[in-house]
């Protein structure tokens, strides 16, 4: 089962609000990263999880907090967004370590800031 | 120079023709190498991983040339089913500890005619 899934699937948000997105992943999988895609262009890397531990921050905004409370699940808080961070926020998964593990992403939660 | 360089398309071809993707990367330390395959407004879906002695997957064919940095993507008898985007994606190898970063390229639109 090469299944990752995530909450809600579309998210409208005002700049002044807190929202969180949900990710989840039943594969044994222990690195878990977030994605943010703008339309017409590649996804591009915020953070990556490895065995519930933060590894990878990409030089993300503070608005942007990630959590990983489990092996299996990863959020991502927002607070004071802006406009422009309206995009596509993909969440994926693989195995740790090696070089030819393949990652496995969700179906996105399509975000907009009012 | 782009780390992953791909030509962006469109490839308008007819059903049942032959198409080919080309793309070529940076970083002669790369280490794995995947075409994933994304509709619009969905996730990048994995399609094949690429070896250094090719590898076929029915219709789709995938060859990696490490001396010349070069990945391509082969198509045979084009169904419209395969209109997407073509993602050429680079595991640049160990990144930030036990995780690797994945970089993609900008990728390349298909449109199948009937």
């Amino acid at each position: 089962d090469t299944e990752v899934t995530q909450t809600p699937k579309h998210l409208v948000m005002g700049m002044t609000n807190k929202k969180s997105l949900k990710c989840e992943q039943h594969m044994g999988h222990r690195a878990m990263y977030w994605y943010k895609q703008k339309a017409k262009k590649p996804p591009e890397l915020m953070f990556v999880y490895s065995y519930e531990k933060l590894s990878i921050n990409e030089s993300v905004p503070s608005r942007f907090s990630p959590e990983c409370p489990n092996s299996s699940l990863l959020n991502l808080h927002l607070h004071a967004l802006q406009p422009e961070d309206s995009a596509l926020y993909l969440c994926a998964s693989s195995q740790v370590g090696g070089t030819s593990y393949e990652q496995y992403f969700g179906p996105g939660t399509r975000l907009t800031v009012t | 120079r782009k780390e992953v360089e791909q030509d962006p398309g469109p490839f308008n071809v007819p059903e049942g023709a032959t198409v080919a993707f080309n793309c070529t990367y940076s970083n002669s330390a790369s280490q794995s190498f995947f075409w994933y395959r994304q509709d619009c407004r969905k996730e990048p879906k994995l399609l094949m991983s690429v070896y250094s002695s090719g590898n076929e997957d029915g219709r789709f064919t995938a060859q990696l040339n490490r001396a010349s940095q070069y990945i391509s993507l082969l198509i045979r008898d084009s169904k419209l089913s395969d209109s997407a985007t073509y993602l050429c994606v680079v595991n640049m190898g160990n990144y930030g500890g036990a995780t690797n970063k994945l970089i993609f390229g900008t990728g390349t639109l298909l449109a199948v005619q009937p």
